[in-house]
């Protein structure tokens, strides 16, 4: 199974709202990640977590919370987000024993924020 | 900050014709990966070059790296209509993180 899941597809929420994002993989990957995209521009990294540990946070807002339960999954808690957050969120996993980081990216969860 | 700077920005081409994008980079790197994005849907991994390599092939995908000149090239010969998508360049220096390029936004006319 070489697939990266993540729900929901779509999400509208207004700037007083809690929702979170998950991922899933299940391809033993101990690497995951969570990236934001704004339209026609690149993949900008936001967390890290390697062996179910925070091991990159690239300066992101508190209104944004990661979490891992454990080595197949990833959250992503989202509480009082603003206007600009709106963008694709996407999910990814890597194996990082080879060192190589070829990254498996899940479908993207679609964020409008009101 | 974005490390890799991609041209062209966009491309158009006609169905059968092969497609170049390239992409430089500004520090040392352990290997640089190439990816497609679909319009609105999530990366694929193409390609991966280490950087002690300098030419390598997938299928219709040629990537060459030049580390002297910290840049790289992505080829796709006999495009098709299903090639229309974004390519993005990543760096890596062989830890966790992945730089991504400014992309190419390639249309396939048919």
């Amino acid at each position: 199974d070489t697939e990266v899941t993540q729900t929901p597809k779509h999400l509208v929420m207004g700037m007083t709202n809690k929702k979170s994002l998950k991922c899933e993989q299940h391809m033993g990957h101990r690497a995951m990640y969570w990236y934001k995209q704004k339209a026609k521009k690149p993949p900008e990294l936001m967390f890290v977590y390697s062996y179910e540990k925070l091991s990159i946070n690239e300066s992101v807002p508190s209104r944004f919370s990661p979490e891992c339960p454990n080595s197949s999954l990833l959250n992503l808690h989202l509480h009082a987000l603003q206007p600009e957050d709106s963008a694709l969120y996407l999910c990814a996993s890597s194996s990082i024993d080879r060192g190589l980081n070829e990254q498996y990216f899940g479908p993207g969860t679609r964020l409008t924020v009101t | 900050s974005q490390q890799g700077e991609e041209d062209p920005q966009a491309l158009s081409i006609q169905e059968g014709e092969n497609a170049t994008m390239n992409c430089s980079y500004k520090t040392s790197i352990n290997n640089l990966q190439w990816y497609r994005q679909n319009s609105g849907r999530g990366l694929v991994h193409l390609i991966l070059i280490r950087s002690n390599e300098r030419e390598k092939h997938s299928g219709r995908l040629r990537v060459t790296l030049d580390t002297s000149k910290k840049s790289s090239s992505l080829l796709i010969t006999a495009s098709r209509a299903a090639d229309t998508a974004s390519y993005f360049c990543a760096t890596n220096f062989g830890n966790e993180k992945l730089t991504f390029g400014t992309g190419t936004r390639l249309t396939i006319i048919p």
